[in-house]
């Protein structure tokens, strides 16, 4: 099945830098790959995704770029804010195999 | 509108009880998903439902689980003689259909002591 590894597990950013996440995923038929931001104790809420046809997608202060020939993807988040503070996950999925594929997570902190 | 809701939010089981976890999806979401979230983990498949049709099964860990969603809207995961492995966070997410974004609700935090 699908194997998605993220990096840093912790990351730790001054306010108003910018923050970088990785994952790489192993199976080159994946197509889908969404990113997830969760609170303590909070729901995931996704916060952008981006599927295998296009190489970026950008949304305010929010990116996301794809590797496919790689099989990376990483989230970069600009001009960073203390409500930006949250575990992040990436994820990975596949037409006919709906399921979402989880990397560990990377807990972000922004320091004032 | 309303997002997926989830009930209990909270519970506590003794070793070897049986427990029954609720899922509300948003109106009109054909695709539910289930998966499990271990402390400090990403969350992990456990199963999905296209309708009331269970058409996929494989991250159930054990036949000690079982899934429902008997008239394709609410469903129900049910853990049958409870284990201290089985505590963790019990996430769904439904989707407009298998393809779109998945939106997940909050989650129900079983412990079993």
């Amino acid at each position: 099945g699908e194997n998605v590894e993220q990096h840093p597990s912790t990351l730790s950013v001054q306010e108003g830098d910018s923050a970088v996440i990785k994952c790489t995923y192993s199976d080159s038929a994946s197509n889908y790959f969404p990113w997830y931001k969760q609170e303590l104790g909070k729901r995931p809420q996704l916060i952008i995704d981006i599927r295998s046809n296009v190489g970026e997608k950008k949304d305010q202060r929010i990116a996301v770029t794809l590797n496919k020939t790689a099989k990376h993807f990483s989230l970069h988040i600009t001009e960073t804010q203390p409500e930006d503070s949250a575990v992040y996950f990436c994820a990975a999925s596949k037409d006919g195999d709906y399921k979402l594929s989880f990397g560990a997570g990377t807990t972000v902190t922004v320091r004032a | 509108g309303a997002g997926v809701s989830q009930s209990p939010r909270y519970k506590v089981a003794k070793r070897g009880q049986d427990v029954a976890l609720r899922c509300d999806p948003i109106s009109g979401h054909v695709s539910l998903f289930w998966y499990q979230q271990a402390l400090g983990q990403g969350p992990e498949f456990l199963t999905y439902f296209q309708n009331e049709a269970q058409l996929d099964k494989s991250g159930l860990p054990s036949d000690r689980f079982f899934a429902e969603r008997p008239e394709g809207s609410v469903s129900t995961l049910k853990i049958q003689r409870t284990q201290q492995e089985d505590s963790a966070v019990y996430l769904c997410a439904s989707s407009r259909s298998a393809r779109y974004e998945q939106y997940f609700g909050p989650g129900t935090r079983l412990t079993v002591t």
